[in-house]
């Protein structure tokens, strides 16, 4: 079993959707919590940072971190063509270093 | 705005080949980190450097790959004899410790094909 799941997708959701992008953990001691935009043979761009549990909000973007039961959360509102993307979540413990999951790959359809 | 910067973005080499890959981190980032990632996958950990040293190692990386951070600047990346199991591409990332948070920027990434 991987220490992070995540499912690969693809989504394809109408303009204007919310999406909701999930990933489940089996590490208990992960307590931080990313997630990360790549585009098409890009680097990640950090989207959201989370300590912990509980939710963390930057515009159209949502973060849900449920540690009882190693859940985390992205939701898109009002998603956009130019949010087509895969999405990344990685985590970590007190080591630094970052587990990803393998990605959801969104499209958004004008 | 100078963010993680990464040379050379494409890389094609013939098997048994070495190369070398740089990375410019954020300036003054203290932690700078090696992730490999191939396609549909996630990126894999490698290695990663707190200034000059280099504080821990994925037993990923084989006795091929030697990583250096002179002075807590940039950073190399080297694969000797590589193999076409080592087409992927190779991202750098770099931080700064603050208070325990250490949010992890990305550079593009250097293209690794192995023919």
């Amino acid at each position: 079993q991987k220490e992070v799941e995540q499912d690969p997708g693809p989504l394809s959701v109408p303009e204007g959707a919310i999406v909701s992008l999930n990933c489940t953990y089996s590490n208990s001691a992960f307590q931080y919590f990313m997630w990360y935009r790549q585009y098409s043979r890009k680097g990640p761009e950090l989207l959201m940072y989370t300590y912990s549990s509980g939710n963390k909000e930057d515009g159209r973007f949502t973060a849900q971190v449920d540690k009882s039961s190693k859940y985390i959360s992205l939701f898109i509102r009002d998603s956009q063509p130019s949010d087509s993307a895969t999405y990344l979540c990685a985590m970590s413990g007190r080591t630094y270093k970052y587990i990803f999951g393998t990605g959801t790959r969104l499209k958004v359809l004008a | 705005d100078t963010g993680v910067s990464q040379d050379p973005r494409h890389k094609i080499t013939k098997r048994g080949q070495n190369v070398t890959f740089r990375c410019d981190p954020i300036s003054e980032h203290n932690r700078l980190y090696w992730y490999r990632q191939t396609l549909g996958q996630g990126p894999e950990f490698l290695t990663y450097f707190q200034n000059e040293a280099q504080l821990e190692k994925s037993r990923l990386l084989s006795d091929r790959f030697s990583a250096e951070r002179p002075k807590g600047s940039f950073s190399t990346l080297e694969i000797q004899r590589t193999e076409q199991g080592d087409s992927a591409m190779y991202l750098c990332a770099s931080s700064n410790i603050v208070g325990f948070t250490d949010t992890q920027y990305f550079g593009p990434g250097t293209r690794l094909t192995v023919l």
